[in-house]
């Protein structure tokens, strides 16, 4: 069956303007997480959705960031004004229900970012 | 927050069984432990997770130490499809914290020999 979508798959643009990152989750899957990953760092928590809601949305960077999910599925990521420390790959994992301690997370193959 | 530590990197010859290590000396009673591999330039992927029982799948067994303060993952056979940095992660029960509750560390890199 699918797995999660991300798209674009690569984005490049310049200092300063936004950028817009879409996720589409498995089908069903009602929990939805974006994260960060520098270049050969560990993944960053960024924001997690239960449906349209964002019940955690602590690890957005600031308030250039948003997220929003609507219809219990798709997601876009937006990062305004960007900076070039902005510059990551950015994921998208889905999982069935919300039981974190023992769903495991289906990822994306992510958005890399890169700000000129 | 309950932490891992595992080797930076370990090598394998293809065909020869690898065990991955991680120490998780504050795990609370409760904490799942999962692993995921990321392969270049993909997502992670989810290989297996436990609580206190030794566990199997498909793709490996994960042995968990009776004090549940480290753990084990097998690969029976290592492939080079195996290549990957592999990851060790303590999953929390604290539920007003979901997204914190997933923390990736930097992983084992693991190298497999032809």
């Amino acid at each position: 069956g699918a797995g999660v979508s991300q798209s674009p798959s690569n984005k490049v643009t310049e200092k300063g303007k936004d950028v817009e990152l879409r996720c589409d989750p498995i089908s069903g899957h009602t929990a939805l997480y974006w994260y960060r990953q520098s270049l050969g760092q560990g993944l960053e928590f960024l924001i997690y959705f239960q449906g349209n809601s964002a019940p955690d949305k602590s690890g957005l960077p600031s308030d250039r960031f948003s997220a929003e999910r609507t219809g219990g599925s798709v997601s876009t990521l937006t990062i305004q004004r960007t900076q070039q420390e902005d510059s990551a790959v950015y994921l998208c994992a889905s999982s069935l229900v919300d039981t974190p301690q023992h769903q495991p997370q289906h990822f994306g193959d992510g958005t890399r970012l890169s700000i000129l | 927050d309950a932490k891992t530590t595992q080797p930076n990197s370990m090598e394998s010859n293809e065909e020869e069984p690898v065990h991955l290590p991680c120490n998780h000396s504050t795990i609370s009673g409760t904490d799942y432990i999962h692993w995921y591999r990321q392969l270049p330039s993909q997502g992670p992927e989810y290989v297996i997770h436990g609580l206190t029982s030794n566990v199997n799948n498909r793709m490996a067994s994960l042995a968990i130490a009776e004090d549940r303060k480290s753990s084990t993952l097998i690969l029976h056979r290592a492939t080079l499809r195996d290549a990957a940095v592999y990851y060790c992660i303590l999953r929390e029960t604290n539920r007003d914290n979901y997204g914190q509750n997933f923390v990736f560390g930097p992983g084992t890199r693991l190298s497999v020999l032809p």
